[in-house]
């Protein structure tokens, strides 16, 4: 089956600067992969995905790179601010009788000190 | 109105007890899945349901028994807990097409003891 791997499993970085978290999958069968922000005692939130056929996506200060041929993909936070603090989860999907089966990374805990 | 609502949002129970959670999603899609995340916040898929058909059951105990009496619905009954069984479970739900990002419920947490 698909195997995630994400690093780093903590980052701490002072506000204003950015942030890279990287994950490598296994399946090359998988073609999307979203991106989770889970802050203390909340759900996941989706907060950008990219899909096979895409290199890259932004949206503000997010961004998204993919490389199908190296089976990685990494997000990309610039200009963090104190309320990016939180748990952020990659994953990586392959289609699944008219779903998505979702194999999640281990999560990345990011610090963003004043 | 919370999209994806699950109830109870905490759940204390002793070692050997039967207990459910229930999920329900307002947003008319057609694949509800259940995960759970542990202590270490690693999230895992346990179930996932098309309209009311199982497409997706990994490698989950027995004691689980997922079921979908409609598509906006999927509850999990637990069975003989253990203590193993302490984590956090999410509902989630996603539109049937293909590539489409999961709408989390808030999560219930389940303590046994």
């Amino acid at each position: 089956g698909e195997n995630v791997e994400q690093h780093p499993s903590t980052l701490s970085v002072q506000e204003g600067d950015s942030a890279v978290i990287k994950c490598t999958y296994s399946d090359s069968a998988s073609n999307y992969f979203p991106w989770y922000k889970q802050e203390l005692g909340k759900r996941p939130q989706l907060i950008i995905d990219i899909r096979s056929n895409v290199g890259e996506k932004k949206d503000q200060r997010i961004a998204v790179t993919l490389n199908k041929t190296a089976k990685h993909f990494s997000l990309h936070i610039t200009e963090t601010q104190p309320e990016d603090s939180a748990v952020y989860f990659c994953a990586a999907s392959i289609a699944a009788g008219g779903g998505n089966k979702l194999t999640f990374g281990t999560g990345t805990q990011l610090k963003v000190e004043l | 109105d919370t999209a994806v609502s699950q109830t109870p949002k905490y759940l204390v129970t002793q070692m050997g007890n039967d207990k459910s959670i229930k999920c329900e999603q307002n947003l008319g899609h057609d694949t509800m899945y259940w995960y759970k995340q542990d202590s270490k916040k690693f999230l895992k898929i346990m179930f996932s349901y098309n309209n009311k058909e199982l497409i997706i059951n990994e490698t989950v105990p027995n004691r689980f028994s997922p079921k979908s009496p409609d598509k906006a619905h999927l509850n999990l009954h637990i069975n003989s807990l253990e203590l193993g069984d302490s984590a956090v479970y999410f509902c989630a739900s996603s539109p049937r097409t293909a590539n489409s990002p999961l709408h989390f419920g808030n999560g219930t947490r389940l303590t046994v003891t």
